[in-house]
């Protein structure tokens, strides 16, 4: 089976100030991980992915996630918050044998002028 | 840029009403996914299509809901009848090929059961 844990149901962050979303997830074998973006009333916007390689890995607007193997982590990162990166946030993990991505619930970021 | 179509974005039915939904993934896409996302949840899967069959449905309530891909192309979701737990997120999705990293989501229709 397979897991992810969103731990914050909301991050709050002044504009300009790094910000960082957290994901843990559990899974058999290698891990395929990535970051969605919601807005409201709107699908889900792929931001970036971790196969393999290097552990950090550079999204789209900015934003980046750092895979640790032994945290069984795969944390959102951006240097400097904007307003408008105000949405939901979704963490998803698939294992390397299985099609089917497994979703967190989701942290709302807020990001205040 | 393509996309991937749904519609309607929002319906309201009455609770033991039929319901369907539409979708039109990426051209050329061969996996199509159906996700329910629930408020303040993550989206679930409903149904995964590889071209016209279905990969994986163990989550979709057999007994009320259907999907088809009769083409391999476009898809659609019915409920029938309509509950009001229905109430959601109907998000779908498309992949390349089966084994494809990302998924491109839909706008989604939004799912009000009264």
């Amino acid at each position: 089976a397979q897991s992810v844990a969103q731990p914050e149901d909301q991050v709050n962050v002044a504009e300009g100030n790094p910000l960082t979303v957290k994901c843990t997830y559990s899974v058999s074998g290698n891990p395929y991980l990535f970051w969605y973006v919601q807005y409201p009333n709107r699908g889900l916007q792929f931001l970036l992915k971790y196969i393999t390689g290097d552990n950090l890995v550079k999204g789209s607007y900015g934003f980046e996630a750092e895979f640790n193997k032994s945290q069984t982590s795969f944390h959102l990162k951006k240097p400097s918050a904007l307003v408008s990166d105000s949405a939901l946030y979704f963490c998803a993990v698939r294992a390397g044998g299985s099609y089917i991505p497994t979703f967190g619930r989701g942290t709302s970021l807020i990001v205040h002028p | 840029e393509a996309e991937v179509a749904q519609s309607p974005r929002y319906k309201i039915t009455e609770k033991s009403q039929a319901v369907a939904f539409w979708c039109d993934p990426i051209s050329g896409h061969a996996t199509l996914y159906w996700y329910r996302q629930i408020l303040g949840q993550g989206p679930e899967l409903l149904v995964q299509f590889q071209d016209e069959s279905v990969v994986d449905d163990s989550q979709l309530p057999k007994d009320r809901f259907s999907a088809e891909r009769l083409k391999g192309v476009d898809s659609t979701l019915k409920i029938q009848p309509a509950e009001l737990g229905d109430s959601a997120m109907y998000l779908c999705a498309s992949s390349h090929l089966q084994g494809s990293i990302e998924a491109f989501f839909g706008q989604g229709t939004r799912l009000t059961v009264v």
